[in-house]
C-alpha cells in the first residue's frame, strides 16, 4: 500500500480509442501530480494540481490529453484517440513530508 | 537547461560487493535531491531527500551523499533483494515555489547476484 491507489493497473487498447485512468490518494493531499514513464527512462512530468486547480501542464500533454481533479481528492487522466506512442506507465504522485509518494501506476499498451 | 544524469546505466554486482551509483545534476539553485527505488512494474519508492552539500542519509545498506554537483548512492554489502532500478531526481527550480515538480534521471538498473 503506497498511499496512492491507481486504477486500472494495466490497460490494453486499440489505436484510436479513448482511455481514462484514475488516481486516488488514500488521505487528503493538496498537491497531486501525473508523470509518464517509458521503458528504460525516468518519469517525466505531465501535469500538477493544487486542490482542484490544474496549475502546470507539460508540453508533453498534447490536446489529446486532459486531466481533472473535480473535488480536490481523486484525479482522472484521459487520453483521446490513443496512438502507439502513448504506450507507457502513467504514474500519479502526492507530496508527503520531505518526498513524494507514487502510486503503482497504470501500464498502457496501445496496439 | 536543468538536467539530471545517472551513471552507470546498469550495474551488476555479486552479493556482498559494495559499489556506488552516481547522479550528476545541473540546476540553478538546488531545492532538494531525491533518491527512489523502483521495482519492475511498480511505481518509484521514496528512499532519501538531500538538501545541501555535505548532507548524508542512511537506510540499511544504502547511504546517500550530496555535493554541489552530484550525489552518490553507496550500497554496502548488497543482497539480491537490493536488485532494482534506482532513480535520482531534483526539484525543477522554475516552478518550485508554485508547487514543485521533479526532474528525473534515466535511472541505474542494479542487479545483485547471489
Amino acid at each position: 500500500d503506497t498511499g496512492v491507489s491507481q486504477d486500472p493497473r494495466h490497460k490494453i487498447t486499440k489505436r484510436g480509442q479513448n482511455v481514462t485512468f484514475r488516481c486516488d490518494p488514500i488521505s487528503e493531499h493538496n498537491r497531486l501530480y501525473w508523470y509518464r514513464q517509458t521503458l528504460g527512462q525516468g518519469p517525466e512530468f505531465l501535469t500538477y494540481f493544487q486542490n482542484e486547480a490544474q496549475l502546470e501542464k507539460s508540453r508533453l500533454l498534447s490536446d489529446r490529453f486532459s486531466a481533472e481533479r473535480p473535488k480536490g481528492s481523486f484525479s482522472t487522466l484521459e487520453i483521446q484517440r490513443t496512438e502507439q506512442g502513448d504506450s507507457a506507465m502513467y504514474l500519479c504522485a502526492t507530496r508527503t513530508g520531505n518526498g513524494y509518494t507514487f502510486g503503482s501506476g497504470t501500464r498502457l499498451t496501445v496496439v | 537547461e536543468d538536467q539530471v544524469t545517472q551513471s552507470p546505466e546498469a550495474l551488476r554486482l555479486q552479493e556482498g560487493e559494495s559499489s556506488s551509483l552516481n547522479c550528476s545534476y545541473t540546476v540553478s539553485g538546488l531545492r532538494g535531491l531525491f533518491w527512489y527505488r523502483q521495482d519492475p512494474g511498480k511505481g518509484p519508492e521514496f528512499l532519501f531527500t538531500l538538501y545541501s552539500a555535505g548532507e548524508e542519509k542512511e537506510k540499511e545498506r544504502l547511504k546517500a551523499t550530496l555535493t554541489k554537483k552530484e550525489s552518490f548512492l553507496h550500497i554496502t554489502a548488497p543482497k539480491p533483494e537490493d536488485s532494482a532500478t534506482y532513480l535520482c531526481a531534483v526539484h525543477d527550480p522554475m516552478i518550485y515555489n508554485q508547487g514543485g515538480k521533479l526532474i528525473f534521471g534515466q535511472g541505474t538498473e542494479l542487479s545483485v547476484k547471489p
